[in-house]
């Protein structure tokens, strides 16, 4: 399969820190860009969509002013968590959309931890 | 909206016994249906998918059907081993192309 990494792996932080998730698809181009989180015992929940090039799109109760979404680039999407808080603490990952085998692929993900 | 509903975990066995992980969903119309896999300190992977009523997707000694009449899609394994120990993702696909999970289930088995 494709091969996604996601980086960092971990990150610890105070709350109002802004952290940066990078997300990159190392052997095929991705177009559109899947972001989920997972908070503890619960199913991972789709963020937002991104499509490179274009503004992405935000899933009802997903604030777009503190998840800032970049997809410069056809094989990089970055998240950035703005002025993190404790509840923002969770496992986010990403998932790229192989467009020709129709196929997302995912990101090992990055598990965020807000003091 | 459409959801995913799977069995609890966590579920432990012995290498070599039967697996059954549950998986029901709710959604308007007929989604394409899938299990995804992670293993630790891994991304999800695709572990099997079926796409229609009735069809068996079948992969590395798993399996599932896609059941209309009862909206489920049961993971099953004949004969488990160690290196299966892993959580597992029922999932279809939304409206948006996005998946919808269920919460997943860690798999661990014991030699």
């Amino acid at each position: 399969g494709a091969v996604v990494s996601q980086h960092p792996s971990w990150v610890i932080c105070k709350s109002g820190t802004s952290v940066k998730i990078e997300c990159r698809s190392l052997d095929f181009q991705a177009t559109t860009m899947f972001w989920y989180r997972q908070f503890p015992k619960q199913s991972l929940m789709l963020m937002a969509t991104s499509n490179e090039g274009s503004k992405a799109t935000y899933e009802q109760g997903v604030e777009k002013d503190k998840f800032l979404i970049n997809h410069a680039s056809l094989t990089l999407s970055t998240l950035t968590v703005t002025s993190a808080h404790p509840e923002d603490s969770s496992f986010y990952i990403c998932s790229p959309l192989y467009t020709t085998q129709e196929t997302q692929y995912f990101g090992p993900g990055t598990r965020l931890l807000v003091l | 909206g459409d959801s995913v509903t799977q069995m609890e975990g966590p579920v432990t066995l012995s290498e070599e016994a039967f697996l059954t992980i549950n998986c029901t969903y709710t959604a308007t119309g007929y989604p394409s249906l899938f299990w995804y896999v992670q293993y630790p300190g891994e991304g999800l992977q695709l572990l099997l998918k079926a796409t229609k009523a009735d069809d068996k997707g079948s992969n590395k000694g798993f399996e599932a059907t896609y059941r209309k009449e009862t909206t489920s899609f049961h993971l099953e394994k004949g004969s488990v081993q160690v290196s299966d120990s892993a959580v597992y993702f029922c999932a279809l696909i939304g409206s948006q192309g996005n998946l919808i999970f269920g919460k997943g289930t860690k798999l661990s088995v014991k030699p």
